[in-house]
Parts: structure tokens; sequence; C-alpha cells
């Protein structure tokens, strides 16, 4: 199980972190992502991070404002959201991928972050 | 403006097969595997197909990947009320170092 949570309401410019919590399997052993949909619209992958944290990859349109950081011994994934937009609201998943983002085996049912003055 | 191409929309009645196509170029589809993901309205998305043409455990073999140059193509035969869904398509791009997704294809069963 994949469970998301701190997703809220915030005004433009602010900052958020929004968490997983992983349960059932060893969260060390994955990839992990975090993957957004805008309501009514497609799929966008925002960021991913290697199981050990070396390595950590971003969508251009988060680049130098979101930040992808996991605690292994506490089965956690997070998100630091900073610089928010209105184009960032967007229902957040996290998902378990392969170890080389080859595809997204499991994922959580989102955490909805809306972006509004 | 999505980096792989699927069309926004497929038909088709129930029992018929319907073709979901997916087109990316060399930096993705092309280098790597692609997988599809199936989202009932109102879920989460759901891995129908990995490594191009597999089926994880509990997807039925009317349900099949395959993959070719730099395009792949998900296929749905003898189609229930139940496959209604959106379906995405999915790589990593070399080039831009990230996963990428196709816009989503939305299937309507008649």
């Amino acid at each position: 199980h994949l469970v998301e949570s701190g997703g809220g309401v915030v005004r433009p410019g602010e900052s958020l972190r929004i968490s997983c919590e992983a349960s059932g399997f060893i969260l060390g052993s994955y990839s992990m992502s975090w993957v957004r949909q805008v309501p009514g619209k497609g799929l966008e992958w925002v960021s991913g991070i290697s199981s050990g944290s070396t390595s950590k990859y971003y969508a251009e349109s988060v680049k130098g404002r979101f930040t992808i950081s996991r605690d292994n011994a506490d089965n956690s994934l997070y998100l630091e959201m900073n610089s928010l937009r209105p184009e960032d609201t967007a229902l957040y998943y996290c998902a378990r991928t392969t170890s080389y983002f080859d595809y997204i085996d499991y994922w959580g049912q989102g955490t909805l972050v809306t972006v509004s003055s | 403006q999505s980096v792989l191409t699927q069309p926004p929309s497929v038909s088709a009645a129930p029992g018929q097969k319907v073709t979901i196509s997916c087109v990316g170029s060399t930096s993705n589809i092309g280098n790597n595997y692609v997988s599809w993901y199936q989202q009932l309205a109102g879920t989460a998305p759901k891995l129908l197909i990995f490594d191009n043409n597999r089926r994880p455990s509990g997807i039925p073999d009317r349900v099949s990947g395959s993959k070719s140059g730099t395009s792949a193509t998900l296929d749905i035969t003898g189609l229930q009320a139940g496959d209604e869904a959106h379906y995405y398509c999915a790589t990593w791009d070399g080039s831009l170092t990230r996963m990428v997704f196709g816009g989503g294809t939305k299937l309507t069963v008649l």
C-alpha cells in the first residue's frame, strides 16, 4: 500500500511538503516516483528517486522548485514543493517504480494540492 | 504537448477489438521498454502492460502490447463495458532523463 498525505490549499509562492507512507514492501528496494494529474487531464511524471537516493530526476516544469527525498528506514517518500504556482494544482500520486524507471507497478490514491489566491 | 502521441479517443462495440497507438522517438520508445496503464473514472492508474508486452498477474490475455521501432500498440480484444477507461502509454526518455507519458486515450465501449 502507498498512502499519500499533506495535500491542501496554499497560495501562489508558498511551500508545501507532501508525504507517502509505504507498507507491505520494503521501500528501500525500489525506485519511487511522484506523478501528478490535473483533474480531467492526463498524467505527468513529476520526479523520481533511486532506491539509495543517489539519483534524482525532475520534470522541467518543476526543476529548481521541487525536491524529492526518501527515508528508507521510515518507509517514507517526500516531495518538497516551493514557489508553488496555480499550474501546480493537481492530484499527486506516489508510485512504486522499477530500478531503471521502466514502469510503475503500484500507485497510491493521491493527495490533492490546490494553489490558489 | 506530450512527448508520446496517442489518439485522444477510440471506440468499438462490445466483443470487438480495439487498438491504441503510442508514437515516440529514438530517445524514448526506440530505446526503452514501454508500459501501459488503465485509469477507470475516479481511480488511480493501474499497470496493464510492462516491458512492451508482458502482463502483470491478474491482467487477462485479451490485453496485449507490442512495440516496433519508435511506436507501441495496446490491443484489447473481446471488449467489455468494464474496459471503458482512459489508457496511457509511458516509457523512459534518455534525452530528457525522465519518464514520459502519452496524452491518454479515452476508450468508449459503444
